[in-house]
């Protein structure tokens, strides 16, 4: 039961160039998605989130995109460093109360 | 920045013995979760807590499983007897209530559990 999908495992990003991370759901009735970031042997950080009513939250270098006709959001680091390597996980709440579901996750590597 | 605090940080049980997970969430806050990773899979929610009940459960959250406010503080999940598939990384969180976005949900470090 896959209602939220990230199917690239694995990113790979030069420092300073636009990391991409996405993330597809199937659930029409998911209203809030978040973004967390988890580091080695650390519990996921909240990074950002948006309401399904907009298509478009920022947050300094993070901006999150939502394409609810695609049912498909995502994650822009701009610039990237390297200290933004970690696994991404994609989040969706909203049809039955907070309970959050995640992707798998894709684990990204900004390299110098 | 308060957090959320989860001990132990591993936990090794043989098959068919109990084990308690304890949390400590954020003093404010309200909501209480429990969530656990299998190696290799996606973070899976089991629970909500709210005004000392259950407020959601997954199907994962069977008989075995129980959650338990045992004072002002402490917030634990206990597992009655364990099986190896119960192996895995456990995951607290707490919230403030409102809408998980506006309000989003802080994560402990884990738990991670090891059955034998």
């Amino acid at each position: 039961d896959q209602q939220v999908k990230q199917n690239s495992p694995s990113l790979s990003v030069q420092e300073g160039r636009i990391s991409i991370l996405n993330c597809d759901y199937t659930n029409s009735m998911f209203d809030y998605f978040l973004w967390y970031k988890k580091y080695p042997a650390e519990g996921p950080t909240f990074l950002i989130s948006i309401s399904s009513i907009k298509d478009k939250n920022e947050d300094g270098r993070f901006t999150v995109f939502l394409n609810k006709s695609a049912k498909h959001l995502s994650l822009h680091i701009v610039p990237s460093q390297p200290g933004d390597s970690a696994v991404y996980f994609c989040a969706a709440s909203g049809n039955s109360g907070y309970a959050l579901n995640f992707g798998k996750g894709t684990s990204l590597l900004v390299t110098p | 920045e308060p957090e959320v605090t989860q001990t132990p940080s591993h936990q090794v049980t043989q098959m068919g013995q109990e084990v308690i997970l304890r949390c400590v969430p954020i003093s404010n806050h309200l909501y209480f979760y429990w969530y656990r990773q299998i190696l290799g899979q996606k973070v899976e929610f089991l629970v909500s807590f709210y005004n000392n009940e259950i407020s959601e459960k997954s199907e994962i959250f069977d008989d075995q499983f129980s959650v338990e406010r045992p004072d002002g503080s402490n917030f634990t999940l206990k597992i009655r007897s364990t099986k190896l598939e119960d192996s895995a990384m456990y995951f607290c969180a707490s919230g403030t209530g409102g809408h998980v976005g506006n309000q989003p949900q802080h994560f402990g470090d884990g738990t991670r559990l090891s059955i034998l």
